[in-house]
């Protein structure tokens, strides 16, 4: 079992619509929870960060965990053309500094 | 707003060649680090350095790579002896001392080995 997973997509969905993101991973460490975009041979930018469990919201950004279930999840709220990107999940254990395990990411198209 | 830089943006480099990439972490920054991204892959932990020495490594890292900090800003990945596998993204990354596990990346450094 791959120690993070995310389905590759593509995910296409129309301007405006939720943007549904998710992943699951089996460390029971990981305490960190990220998400990045990331466009075509660029860097990964951050987007959001939880720690544990719970929810998080930021603007259209909205980051679920759910430890129990070992389940991540981004929503995208009123999604636009920019927002096409590839979205990776990261996570890492407790312990400052600890690497960050990524999934393979979410290739996301919105459409105007 | 503060950024992790790289450079080059693209290095090109024959086999069995050394190369160094060069980052420049975030001014206030503590941890630092090196992942890669093969193409089409996921990016991929290499090596973590904190108070001037490596805090965790990957099996990628093995002998013909190694990273230094010769000053107070710039932070290298050398590889000694390149091998066809090694072209890939190479990315830098730091994070602050405080606080959540937050890593900032640079734009990246595309290798490629002939």
């Amino acid at each position: 079992q791959k120690e993070v997973e995310q389905d590759p997509g593509p995910l296409s969905v129309p301007e405006g619509a939720i943007v549904s993101l998710n992943c699951t991973y089996s460390n029971s460490a990981f305490q960190y929870f990220m998400w990045y975009r990331q466009y075509s041979r660029k860097g990964p930018e951050l987007l959001m960060y939880t720690y544990s469990s719970g929810n998080k919201e930021d603007g259209r950004f909205t980051a679920q965990v759910d430890k129990s279930s070992k389940y991540i999840s981004l929503f995208i709220r009123d999604s636009q053309p920019s927002d096409s990107a590839t979205y990776l999940c990261a996570m890492s254990a407790e312990a400052a500094g600890n690497k960050l395990t990524f999934g393979g990411g979410t290739r996301v198209l919105v459409k105007p | 707003e503060p950024e992790v830089t790289q450079t080059p943006s693209h290095q090109v480099t024959q086999m069995g060649q050394e190369v160094i990439l060069r980052c420049v972490p975030i001014s206030n920054h503590l941890y630092f680090y090196w992942y890669r991204q093969i193409l089409g892959q996921k990016v991929e932990f290499l090596v973590s350095f904190y108070n001037n020495e490596i805090s965790e490594k990957s099996e990628i890292f093995d002998d013909q790579f190694s990273v230094e900090r010769p000053d107070g800003s710039n932070f290298t990945l050398k590889i000694r002896s390149t091998k066809l596998e090694d072209s890939a993204m190479y990315f830098c990354a730091s994070k602050g001392l405080a606080g959540l596990n937050t890593q900032y990346f640079g734009p990246g450094t595309r290798l490629t080995v002939l």
